[in-house]
């Protein structure tokens, strides 16, 4: 089973649309959660962080469960320039270094 | 201020062929990373460092060797290229402190033929 997984997608919705996302990470010991977003043949930037209270910037809302161990990501009002693909990212432990662990992303098309 | 820059953009070898990747950061963080990303596969990480002379191996790490003589360069090396090396190679760095993300490069994009 992957670390990380995601719906890939894509996800073609209307502008204006909710949209929602959802991963599931396989290791309860995973301490940050972060959603990334990666424009095509661009580097992936850091989104959101997900906090153990749910958390809000503008259109955009992250949810973390733990005891199903999920992670959300919801979308409103969809905008033409959210088009891109959606990474679902854990930190897998508490060691020393803190690599991230990237799901294979979730891809957004919205269209006009 | 730059970032995380990686150099050099793109490049084509031949299998057998050796090179060189450089990520250079200038925000003073303590931890560096390579991944390669490939279609399906997300991003896997290959090498990573928490420090000035510190190395360690990821989740993909043969065929590849790594340095950091300086806290701001992270090296990735291909001493024999081959062609399941064909990839998007990214360096990410982040500070020691909190639960930050990282900042990427902006990727190299290999081939090799």
């Amino acid at each position: 089973r992957k670390e990380v997984e995601q719906d890939p997608g894509p996800f073609n919705v209307p502008e204006g649309a909710t949209v929602a996302f959802n991963c599931t990470y396989s290791n309860s010991a995973s301490q940050s959660f972060f959603w990334y977003r990666q424009d095509c043949r661009k580097e992936p930037k850091l989104l959101m962080s997900v906090y153990s209270s749910g958390n809000e910037d503008g259109r955009f809302t992250a949810q973390l469960n733990r005891a199903s161990q999920y992670i959300s990501l919801l979308i409103r009002d969809s905008k033409l320039s959210d088009s891109a693909t959606y990474l679902c990212v854990v930190t897998p432990h508490s060691g020393s270094a803190r690599q991230l662990t990237f799901g294979s992303g979730t891809q957004l098309t919205v269209l006009p | 201020n730059a970032g995380v820059t990686q150099t050099p953009k793109f490049r084509v070898l031949k299998t057998g062929q050796s090179m060189t990747l450089l990520c250079a950061q200038d925000m003073n963080h303590e931890y560096m990373y390579w991944y390669r990303q490939d279609p399906g596969m997300g991003l896997r990480l290959i090498h990573y460092s928490v420090g000035e002379g510190t190395t360690a191996k990821g989740e993909v790490p043969d065929g590849y060797n790594v340095s950091r003589l300086k806290k701001q360069n992270f090296l990735l090396g291909l001493e024999s290229a081959a062609p399941s090396q064909t990839s998007v190679y990214f360096c990410a760095s982040r500070p020691s402190d909190g639960y930050y993300g990282y900042t990427f490069g902006s990727g190299t994009r290999l081939t090799v033929v």
